[in-house]
């Protein structure tokens, strides 16, 4: 089993539509979670952290639920902008060594 | 944003050839890593690195040997590498890498390394 396991996708939206991904783990001594965004032929960039509580940022509400290591990626009103991949990626612990998966891709269209 | 750069951004090189990837961070951080990115694979990460000292190699082969003389700097020499090890090689720093931390990782750019 992987330790980090998304669906590939692609999921492609309309704009304004709400799309959703989620994310499974294996490691349940996993302390911090994060949901990164990558452009093609660019490096990842942190979207957002994952807190317990759940966490919004704008149009971007993340979940955690770690009874059954989930954790999911919600975009309300997709913008063309928001056409990349996304990564969750998890703390394996020891040295922040942080375990990727391989991303979901996101193609909004017009 | 300069905060973490890699030199060079583009690489092609033979099999016999040494190289080196650098990467250097203005952030003040002391933890850098070093990932590899093969096509359609998620990231592998291959080295840690906390305040100089290497707290991490995850299995690389030897023919990939990293060098970190300060909180500042990391290099990744390459020798005698092998088209299968063609990637897009990330380095990244972060605050602390201390256990335990939860510290958001910020990645360079990339050298996008092609082994004829």
């Amino acid at each position: 089993r992987k330790e980090v396991e998304q669906d590939p996708g692609p999921f492609n939206v309309p704009e304004g539509a709400t799309v959703a991904f989620n994310c499974t783990y294996s490691n349940s001594a996993s302390q911090s979670f994060f949901w990164y965004r990558q452009d093609c032929r660019k490096e990842p960039k942190l979207l957002m952290s994952v807190y317990s509580s759940g966490n919004e940022d704008g149009r971007f509400t993340a979940q955690l639920n770690r009874a059954s290591q989930y954790i999911s990626l919600l975009i309300r009103d997709s913008k063309l902008s928001d056409s990349a991949t996304y990564l969750c990626v998890v703390n394996s612990g020891g040295y922040n060594k942080l375990i990727f998966g391989a991303g979901t891709r996101l193609a909004v269209h017009p | 944003e300069t905060g973490v750069t890699q030199t060079p951004r583009h690489l092609v090189m033979g099999m016999t050839n040494k190289k080196s990837l650098k990467c250097e961070q203005h952030l003040g951080h002391n933890a850098m890593y070093w990932y590899k990115q093969s096509a359609k694979k998620p990231l592998e990460l291959m080295f840690v690195y906390n305040f100089k000292e290497q707290t991490e190699n995850n299995s690389v082969p030897s023919r990939f040997s990293p060098e970190c003389p300060n909180s500042s700097h990391l290099f990744l020499h390459l020798h005698t590498l092998q088209p299968e090890d063609s990637a897009l090689y990330l380095c990244a720093s972060s605050p602390s890498g201390l256990a335990g931390s939860e510290d958001t990782q910020y990645f360079g750019p990339g050298t996008r390394l092609t082994v004829l």
